[in-house]
């Protein structure tokens, strides 16, 4: 299987900083990269596909890039909805997660 | 508007077998292009893909669960479910139902998610 090691584990930062959470694959999966956004007791939600294609209905302050085995979520100004843990998949294989990023208030 | 809605016993002992199933509203499982899957997240833990299947029955599988794992499919119910054998606690998890989309090429997400069901394996 191809391991998914998302950094931080987890993050403070205030409302209307820039905050950037990091995916790294074991192998290269080219784009076949997919971010999610879940709230505390709530399921994912999927915020990016494809590395950089925002899903429908998502703000544009959420953005992603990356291809081969390094990819990045970038949140342009965090709003207070926005404090919840975020998880990257890759779907080049047999689908696997990462182990998520918790992004706190500071 | 597409609903996943997610059902089965709250408590499993260890050895048992973990039973889910997934009523799907909105869109006809049959009817659509979709795979329709199982994710679980284990307490304070990252995700875990299970399984999927299509409405033809066909399935694929995480092949570290692989052969505990049984996914069906019941298009007259609009349901598909979950069958986990001789669970440990290390099964104690939140099992989520979702639809499994493709965006092109290849590129699998899950777009719809049902709410999640607590399964805790304990005696």
């Amino acid at each position: 299987d191809i391991q998914m090691t998302q950094s931080p584990s987890s993050l403070s930062a205030s409302v209307g900083d820039r905050v950037t959470i990091t995916c790294r694959a074991s192998q290269s999966i080219s784009t076949y990269l997919n971010w999610y956004q879940q709230r505390p007791g709530k399921a994912p939600k999927l915020l990016i596909y494809a590395a950089s294609s925002l899903q429908s209905g998502v703000p544009s302050r959420f953005s992603g890039s990356g291809s081969g085995t390094d990819f990045t979520l970038t949140i342009s100004s965090l709003q207070p909805e926005d404090f919840a843990t975020y998880h990257c998949q890759q779907s080049y294989t047999t689908l696997t997660f990462g182990q998520g990023t918790r992004l706190e208030i500071k | 508007q597409l609903q996943l809605q997610g059902s089965g016993p709250g408590l499993v002992k260890p050895s048992e077998t973990l039973s889910l199933t997934c009523t799907v509203s909105g869109a006809s499982i049959s009817s659509s292009s979709h795979y329709w899957g199982w994710i679980r997240q284990p307490p304070g833990k990252g995700l875990e893909w299970i399984g999927s299947i299509y409405y033809s029955g066909s399935t694929y599988n995480n092949p570290s669960l692989k052969s505990r794992v049984t996914i069906s499919v019941d298009t007259s119910k609009n349901q598909f479910s979950l069958k986990l054998t001789s669970v440990t606690a290390s099964d104690t998890a939140v099992y989520y139902c979702a639809m499994e989309g493709s965006m092109g090429a290849g590129i699998r997400v899950f777009n719809y998610w049902g709410q999640g069901t607590l399964v805790t394996v304990s005696s």
